[in-house]
């Protein structure tokens, strides 16, 4: 079974802070990697995307991927309330994309 | 452009009824997935289309579960007969020329089954 495993939070940071969240894979052929973000009834809106070891920002947002160690993770910088959502790892390999079940971040003012 | 375009909204039927779900993906995107999302079991992807033709249905549920693509801009999911458990989010989504490319999601259906 391939698994996408995160922490389900909730994660709670004050404003202005970095929040880190994690993410970890068992399948070792995954090739690419995505950062959804969902707010409360809403749908799924993509963040970030990662296909090479290292790190890959835009703007506030850093994503980390290292394959050996088999995680991806997501650094919010100057975290703001509207950060406050629910993060999705999802993780592709040969036609089969999983998601993991979401880390909710609250972000505190 | 307009996003993924999602109808109904939310559909509240009784158990045993047909349920039609439908799609209208961004214009030019050759992937189409639709995904079903409820608190047990998180997101999961139940089938994907390229260029309209299903490439994998393995995260079809059951026979009661159908999905087709008509043209490049219509999708539709249907369930029959409907069962309390199929109560979920189902959410259409497309992507432009590959399976690893971003994908948009449309607002979903919140489907309730009584």
């Amino acid at each position: 079974q391939k698994e996408v495993e995160q922490n389900s939070g909730p994660l709670s940071v004050p404003e202005g802070a970095i929040a880190s969240l994690n993410c970890t894979y068992s399948d070792r052929g995954s090739q690419s990697f995505f950062w959804y973000r969902q707010y409360s009834g809403k749908s799924p809106e993509l963040i970030m995307f990662i296909y090479s070891n290292g790190d890959k920002e835009d703007g506030r947002f850093t994503a980390q991927l290292n394959k050996a160690s088999q995680y991806v993770s997501l650094l919010i910088r100057d975290s703001q309330p509207s950060d406050s959502a629910t993060y999705l790892c999802a993780v592709y390999n040969n036609n089969d994309m999983r998601f993991g079940a979401g880390t909710r971040l609250t972000v505190k003012p | 452009d307009a996003g993924v375009i999602q109808s109904p909204r939310h559909e509240v039927t009784e158990m045993g009824q047909e349920v039609t779900l439908r799609c209208k993906p961004i214009s030019g995107h050759d992937y189409l997935f639709w995904y079903r999302q409820t608190m047990m079991r998180g997101l999961e992807l139940l089938i994907y289309f390229n260029n309209n033709v299903p490439i994998d249905d393995s995260g079809m549920p059951e026979d009661r579960f159908s999905a087709k693509m008509p043209n490049a801009s219509f999708s539709t999911l249907k369930i029959q007969p409907s069962e309390p458990r199929d109560s979920a989010v189902y959410f259409c989504a497309s992507s432009l020329t590959a399976f690893d490319q971003p994908q948009h999601f449309g607002d979903g259906t919140r489907l309730s089954i009584l």
